[in-house]
Order: C-alpha cells, then structure tokens, then sequence
C-alpha cells in the first residue's frame, strides 16, 4: 500500500472556496466510503475534521465539506478564512484494519 | 472528557527498541467498537498510521513495519504500549495516540499532544 496523493498546496483569497484532493486507488479511497480528514496548524496535533467521506463531527464549522468520486475524495472549504490556513491530510481505511494516510496539503490564506 | 497522553523517551540510539505509552481517560478500550492507534509524523513530513488495537485485542499493522511493531493494551491501567525494535534515524518523529469509535465510524477523533522521539547515536 501507498500513501495517498495530495497536492502539496493550495491557496485562496479570504472568502472563497477552495477544494483538497486526495487520489487513492480502488484498494483503499475507491473501495470504501471511509475517508477521513484532519486539519494541523503549526506545532499542533491534528484535529478531526470530516469522516465517512462526508459527514462533520460535532463543533465542526459548515464551511468545510467533503465527497469523493471514484479513487478521489475531496475536501471543500468555503468561505476561506484566515484561520483555515493549515496542513490538510486525508485518510482511507485500506482494508484489513490499514489505515493509509494521504501525504498532506498545505493551505494558504493570501 | 476524552484525553489521551504519549510518554516515553525523548531519545533512543539506533539499533535498541523504542517503547511508547499511551494512557488515556474518558473512554474503556473494553467497549464494543474502541479502537486506540499510533501514528507517527517525521519533523516536517506527512502522517503515518502504524498500529492499532481494538477492544477484542485484535491487533493490526502497517504491513511495511509490521515486523517491528508490537502493540498492546492493559485494559485496568487504560493503557496502550507500542513497542517499535531495531530503530533507525529515519524512525525520527512525533509519535501521536489516537482514538477510533469504529462503531460510528469515527476514524481518529481524538488525538493526544504526540511525543517527540529522536532516534541519535
């Protein structure tokens, strides 16, 4: 297994909307709707920010959205602001209990 | 309130084996669905899923460490032990505890403050 593909960066202007791929193959993002992401600032531990592809935790701001099609899963962030501005990392369940992460995005806030 | 807590030694010289402990509260390892991990961050690199355990002591690696690995729990403590032989410089990283409620599917939502091991002769 191979870690998933993720830009290594993305940016956007305060309030618009950028999108965070993450490519895997049919073994792992295309095979299960078990895609999670976690946003990390600077020197602190990830935080929870999406799961089953889709769905937000509690506490979690609506401006941040996540899909997938086929081996790609996504993860939407609308309304970008300042604080958002943060490494990005998806993960998929892989099968037999593997856990893949993707290889991280950084987001930057122009 | 869910808490988990990497120790361990900030140091290891290359060759000897590295033994990580993570104590968490808020949660029994003994419930359906439980699951504990560690993933590992080099300074500056991506996260990487290593290990886990669930609550029927199941036990499930990273197929590329997974001679290295040995992961296991003492439920009375709510304790997890990772033990990582035969260290490299290369194993240099943030070592992080992580909870999993599989029965929701909520993959690592909640993670500790990770624990800086530097692997140096």
């Amino acid at each position: 297994q191979s870690a998933l593909t993720q830009p290594a960066s993305v940016s956007g202007s305060p309030g618009q909307s950028i999108t965070v791929s993450c490519t895997g193959t049919s073994s792992d993002v295309g095979g299960y709707n078990l895609v999670s992401w976690y946003q990390q600032h600077p020197g602190k531990a990830p935080k929870f920010i999406i799961y089953e592809v889709s769905k937000r935790p509690s506490g979690v701001s609506d401006r941040f959205s996540g899909s997938k099609s086929g081996n790609t899963a996504s993860l939407t962030i609308s309304g970008l602001q300042a604080e958002d501005e943060a490494d990005y990392y998806c993960c998929s369940y892989a099968g037999n209990s593997i856990r893949l992460f993707g290889g991280g995005t950084k987001v930057t806030v122009l | 309130q869910v808490t988990l807590r990497e120790s361990g030694p900030a140091l290891v010289k290359p060759t000897q084996t590295l033994t990580l402990t993570c104590t968490f509260s808020g949660f029994s390892l003994s419930t359906s669905g439980m699951c504990v991990s560690w993933v590992r961050q080099p300074p500056g690199k991506a996260l990487e899923w290593l290990a886990l355990i669930d609550s029927a002591d199941d036990k499930y690696y990273l197929p590329s460490l997974k001679t290295r690995l040995t992961i296991s729990r003492d439920t009375s403590k709510n304790q997890v032990v990772l033990r990582m032989t035969n260290v490299d410089p290369v194993d240099t990283a943030t070592y992080y505890c992580v909870r999993t409620y599989w029965d929701t599917r909520q993959e690592f939502d909640f993670w500790g403050q990770g624990s800086l091991v530097t692997i140096s002769s």
